[in-house]
């Protein structure tokens, strides 16, 4: 364990569905993030969270919606899905918006729309 | 235009065959160079960060080296347990945003 916890690891949902994502940090860091990692691509910033407050939403579609409802915890509400939205999601977190010091992964939620 | 490039894109190795892996980059004004290993069915792990050209950092077999154009992840008599994939992202004057280059897919064998 790294210290930053994803639920579930897997999930597999159809393109009408809804469903989440949890992350879950106890670090004590002020930052955290969403990045989709996807086969032959580099990782793919989504969202920015500092202290709370969303920071940057990177042109992300509105059938992905993130929540950062405090400090340690970080969501991402999926819906209506598409097929080339399967991917490996990452949720990260550092001390500082602009840590110097490298963040802490989590393991990630394989996601695979059907 | 990327602005991060590894290569390469997959590397086998001997155990014992010491080799490098290269992460080239474009932005100007770097305020950091990060290298990430990333096992199998699990998040980047933080390796190092280089701030400035002629830096260098060593961790167990892997030394990082950093340019002005590129870096360098020198691993020195790997072991099957060096297999992975090391990422590079660099960070940006001006920037908060990590921009991570595609990878080096690395396999030692036994």
């Amino acid at each position: 364990e790294t210290g930053v916890t994803q639920t579930p690891r897997h999930l597999v949902m159809g393109m009408t569905n809804k469903k989440s994502l949890k992350c879950e940090q106890h670090l004590g860091h002020n930052a955290m993030y969403w990045y989709k990692q996807s086969a032959k691509k580099p990782l793919e910033l989504m969202f920015v969270y500092s202290l709370e407050e969303r920071v940057e939403n990177n042109s992300v579609p509105s059938r992905f919606s993130p929540e950062c409802p405090n400090s340690s915890h970080l969501f991402l509400h999926l819906h209506t899905l598409q097929p080339e939205d399967s991917a490996l999601y990452l949720c990260a977190s550092s001390q500082e918006r602009t840590e110097l010091w490298g963040y802490t992964f989590g393991s990630g939620t394989r996601l695979t729309v059907v | 235009e990327d602005q991060v490039t590894q290569s390469p894109e997959a590397l086998r190795l001997q155990e014992g065959e010491s080799s490098s892996l290269n992460c080239s980059y474009t932005v100007s004004g770097l305020r950091g160079l990060f290298w990430y290993r990333q096992d199998p069915g699990k998040g980047p792990e933080f390796l190092f960060t280089l701030y400035s050209a002629g830096e260098e950092k060593e961790k167990e077999r892997l030394k990082a080296t950093l340019t002005k154009k590129e870096s360098f992840l020198h691993i020195t008599a790997p072991k099957p347990e060096d297999s992975a994939t090391y990422l590079c992202a660099v960070l940006q004057d001006g920037s908060e945003k990590l921009v991570f280059g595609k990878g080096t897919k690395l396999t030692v064998n036994p």
